[in-house]
């Protein structure tokens, strides 16, 4: 079964431009989140979705977005990007129906955005 | 308030050696779950172990153990004899039966010395 799958993998924007991350879950699995890892500050949730809708959402300004489509794929989207949005962004999937807490989550390898 | 909390932000042990990582949590739900992650060098976050909380059993796998005390809200996790590829960051989570939301600590970055 294939894993988790990211896209793009780098990513190198400037200030001010915006940006949309992909991430195809693992066949079956409806329940898809999304975190950013910097260093010192582990991993910081932005949102989950379930059924294309958004159950979940972190402590992120408004410049942070995300939809889910109906095959369970989601993007995330950062307008005007700031130099602290430099980060790995990693993409989790899960089996979980109705909540999410007791299914693990599977990660994909994330995609590490770097903001000039 | 942070839900997750991993005191130790890096440890070094020789090979061989034993470790254990600290995890301490808190949460008011009386159902909830605790899981360990390692993501070595390489990026990719792997899962170890998930407990619920109404399973205080200690469990062992392999040279894996975890130590699971309510009373303390704790959920450490125990390598014994140590190896190089063990070197990773491992990260303790937890999720809360009334949520849909994983809350991780800030890891720990393990580095076993040959």
């Amino acid at each position: 079964k294939a894993g988790v799958t990211q896209t793009p993998r780098y990513l190198i924007k400037t200030r001010g431009q915006q940006v949309t991350l992909s991430c195809s879950p693992i066949s079956g699995h409806r329940s898809v989140s999304w975190y950013q890892q910097t260093p010192g500050q582990g991993l910081q949730f932005l949102f989950e979705y379930f059924s294309e809708t958004q159950r979940n959402k972190g402590n992120f300004p408004g410049r942070f977005s995300g939809r889910q489509f109906s095959n369970s794929r989601s993007e995330m989207n950062v307008s005007t990007l700031e130099l602290g949005d430099s980060a790995l962004y990693l993409c989790a999937s899960s089996l979980a129906t109705g909540t999410s807490a007791y299914n693990e989550q599977f990660f994909g390898p994330g995609t590490r955005l770097t903001v000039l | 308030a942070q839900k997750v909390t991993q005191a130790q932000t890096e440890i070094s042990v020789v090979e061989k050696e034993d470790v254990t990582l600290d995890c301490v949590y808190e949460t008011r739900d009386t159902t909830y779950y605790l899981f360990w992650y390692k993501q070595p060098p390489s990026g990719e976050l792997v899962f170890l172990i998930r407990r619920n909380s109404f399973d205080e059993q200690n469990e062992i796998s392999g040279r894996y153990s975890w130590n699971f005390q309510k009373s303390t809200s704790s959920f450490n996790f125990t390598i014994t004899a140590s190896q190089v590829v063990d070197s990773a960051v491992y990260f303790c989570a937890l999720s809360e039966a009334t949520g849909n939301q994983f809350y991780f600590g800030t890891g720990t970055s393990l580095t076993v010395i040959p």
